[in-house]
């Protein structure tokens, strides 16, 4: 069993709509990072968290460390969000566990 | 990606050959990382470096070895590369405190024919 799974996989949906991708955990973790990839391949870090929720612009991350569980939510969503969206757990050896990510795709 | 530059971004190899991926960060940041991504999967971790002079293997070494030589700089050297290493690597740095953030470099993708 992976130490981190994200779903869904795979997400299309209408320009306007409320995403939601989740990333489940089965280990201890200090902390837990939502990255960007864009289809040109580059990754940017959106948030690192370690408890609670954080909110940038229309990108709000949430993490409940009892259940072992975060979320990422995009509001009014739009074609630029199109991207690959990647959990990755930060244990204590300062070396990250990356999940599969999740493919999201906005259409006009 | 500010302030990490990877380099070559392409590079096609033929199979027993050797080279060096090279990454440079300027934002003074202690830890530095080499992953390989392939598809289907996450990526995963070939070697770190928590501080300058120090480097640790990550989950797939074998084949690889790297070099911290200044804290700028951290290199991944293929010595025979083999077509099982064709993917994309990245370099990434961090300032290992609390509220830290990865910084990526654009990637370099490597085919070993």
């Amino acid at each position: 069993k992976n130490e981190v799974e994200q779903s869904p996989q795979n997400l299309t949906a209408q320009e306007g709509e409320f995403i939601t991708i989740n990333c489940s955990y089965s280990v201890g973790i200090s902390a837990l990072h939502w990255l960007q990839q864009h289809p040109g391949g580059g990754i940017v870090s959106l948030f690192m968290l370690s408890s609670g929720k954080k909110k940038h612009g229309r990108l709000i991350a949430t993490i409940n460390i009892q259940e072992k569980h975060s979320s990422l939510h995009i509001t009014a969503s739009h074609p630029r969000d199109s991207a690959v969206y990647i959990c990755a757990l930060q244990g204590g050896a300062q070396k990250l566990v990356f999940g599969q990510g999740t493919r999201l795709t906005i259409n006009p | 990606n500010a302030g990490v530059t990877q380099t070559p971004k392409f590079q096609v190899l033929k199979t027993g050959q050797s080279m060096t991926l090279q990454c440079a960060q300027d934002m003074n940041h202690n830890s530095m990382y080499w992953y390989r991504q392939d598809p289907g999967m996450g990526l995963r971790l070939i070697y770190y470096s928590a501080s300058e002079g120090t480097t640790d293997k990550g989950e797939v070494p074998n084949g690889y070895n790297v070099s911290r030589l200044n804290k700028r700089e951290f290199s991944l050297r293929l010595e025979s590369a083999a077509p099982s290493q064709t993917s994309v690597y990245f370099c990434a740095s961090e300032l290992w405190e609390r509220e830290n953030t990865i910084y990526f470099g654009e990637g370099s993708w490597l085919t070993v024919v």
